[in-house]
């Protein structure tokens, strides 16, 4: 079965600083991974989605996710955090031969001044 | 365009209360979802409807009932309101059911069951 974890619920970055946020995934087939982001009060929008074409996947805002298969692992980075990063963000994968997207918990990012 | 458009944005009920959370997609999405968003757990999928006509239990069914009302139209139903079900609801569609799609989503309804 498909599953997703995040590896830390909160992260806190200094405006300007790396942002890493951990994801990993279990899945019996090729995987299908997205992250999706959250801002306060919205709903979940679309940040980056990987599916098999390159291992390196850039989103939008300047995020951008590696699929290592090794790792079974699709880390979101941003080289430099912005005041407007601060958000909720879910790692999620399809579940197999299905439409169904499997989320994780969510890891929120807070960015100090 | 408003996209994913739910209603309402809040409400409070009191156990065993009933109601219906309304959900219209304007982007001609065939497949409609229902999830429910608890601290600490993520998104969680409760009914899916993968085309007009269809509708299917996702991982948390138990207390809801959904109808696909047309292809814009997905509502989900409390018959019997619990506490358990204090959640905040979210809404999705996309353009087709399959493994690639992306979904967008409602801004949410907060739902606090007394």
């Amino acid at each position: 079965a498909q599953s997703v974890t995040q590896l830390g619920s909160h992260v806190s970055v200094s405006e300007g600083a790396l942002v890493l946020l951990r994801c990993n995934y279990s899945s019996s087939v090729p995987p299908y991974l997205f992250w999706y982001v959250q801002y306060p009060n919205q709903g979940l929008q679309l940040l980056l989605k990987y599916t098999s074409a390159a291992t390196l996947v850039k989103g939008i805002n300047g995020f951008e996710a590696e699929f290592k298969k090794s790792e079974t692992s699709f880390h979101l980075t941003k080289p430099s955090a912005h005041m407007s990063d601060a958000a909720e963000y879910f790692c999620a994968v399809s579940g197999v031969d299905t439409g169904k997207l499997i989320f994780g918990q969510g890891t929120t990012l807070q960015v100090k001044p | 365009n408003a996209g994913v458009t739910q209603t309402p944005k809040f409400q409070v009920l009191k156990t065993g209360q009933s109601m219906t959370l309304q959900c219209a997609q304007d982007m001609n999405h065939n497949s409609m979802y229902w999830y429910r968003q608890d601290p600490g757990m993520g998104l969680r999928l409760i009914y899916y409807s993968a085309s007009e006509g269809t509708t299917d239990k996702g991982e948390v069914p138990n207390g809801y009932n959904v109808s696909r009302l047309n292809k814009r139209e997905f509502s989900l139903r409390l018959e019997s309101a619990a506490p358990s079900q204090t959640s905040v609801y979210f809404c999705a569609s996309s353009q087709g059911w399959g493994t690639n799609e992306k979904l967008f989503f409602g801004s949410g309804t907060q739902l606090s069951v007394l």
